[in-house]
């Protein structure tokens, strides 16, 4: 089966401007989730979503980031304005669980890497 | 709240065995994955251990698990160069009610000839 698809692989940017990432997760998985990872660092949880609903955003900054699924299948990532230290991989995941209360296997996509300048 | 640590460097000779150690703080984790990170690429998931076994064993990987101590391990035998890679240990949080993963800092293993 096709894996978690990411886009685009890279995109480099200024300070203030805006940035968009996408993830297709894999058919007919229910949970998706958006990470970062600062260079040396683990993933980190930004959004979770179930279907098209958010179910975990504690650690987004909502200032300037903002995520949506919408239809329950594909989800978009938007940093607005970005700052230096939003320079990270945004690596987004997904999972078969239909009830996200159930520690299923995440799957990973490849990530996009993200340079502010 | 939750954390994940890891040694941060490994080296070992190929055909070595590699032990990746790992402790975690939450006493509620019901799961544990090591997860491998190529160059460039996302995490891999090798392997998942629950929290009421101690060991478990997939071909070349042995996972041990001291749930008294918090400590988990990986341990890769026969290690080979394509074994080098970074290799997160993480915990399932369930505490919200809504399954996640807390990731550790991750330990870059080295591979030599």
């Amino acid at each position: 089966e096709a894996g978690v698809a990411q886009s685009p692989r890279y995109k480099i940017i200024e300070k203030r401007q805006s940035v968009a990432f996408w993830c297709n997760p894999i058919s007919g998985h229910a949970t998706l989730y958006w990470y970062q990872q600062i260079l040396g660092q683990g993933p980190k949880l930004l959004i979770q979503f179930q279907n098209n609903g958010v179910v975990d955003d504690s650690q987004l900054p909502k200032d300037r980031f903002s995520a949506e699924r919408l239809k329950g299948v594909d989800s978009t990532l938007k940093i607005q304005p970005a700052k230096l230290e939003d320079s990270a991989v945004y690596l987004c995941a997904s999972s078969l669980d239909r009830e996200a209360r159930r520690l299923e296997t995440q799957y990973f996509g490849p990530g996009t890497r993200l340079l502010v300048l | 709240g939750e954390d994940v640590e890891q040694s941060l460097f490994l080296s070992v000779r190929e055909g070595d065995s590699s032990v990746i150690n790992c402790t975690y703080t939450d006493s509620s984790s019901t799961y544990l994955y090591w997860y491998k990170q190529e160059p460039g690429a996302g995490l891999q998931l090798l392997t998942y251990i629950f929290s009421n076994m101690d060991m478990k064993q997939d071909q070349r990987l042995t996972v041990l698990l001291n749930k008294k101590d918090k400590h988990l391990s990986l341990r890769i035998a026969d290690t080979q160069t394509g074994d080098s890679a970074i290799y997160f240990c993480a915990e399932g949080d369930m505490n919200t009610g809504f399954q996640k993963l807390v990731f550790g800092t991750g330990t870059r293993l080295l591979v030599s000839p």
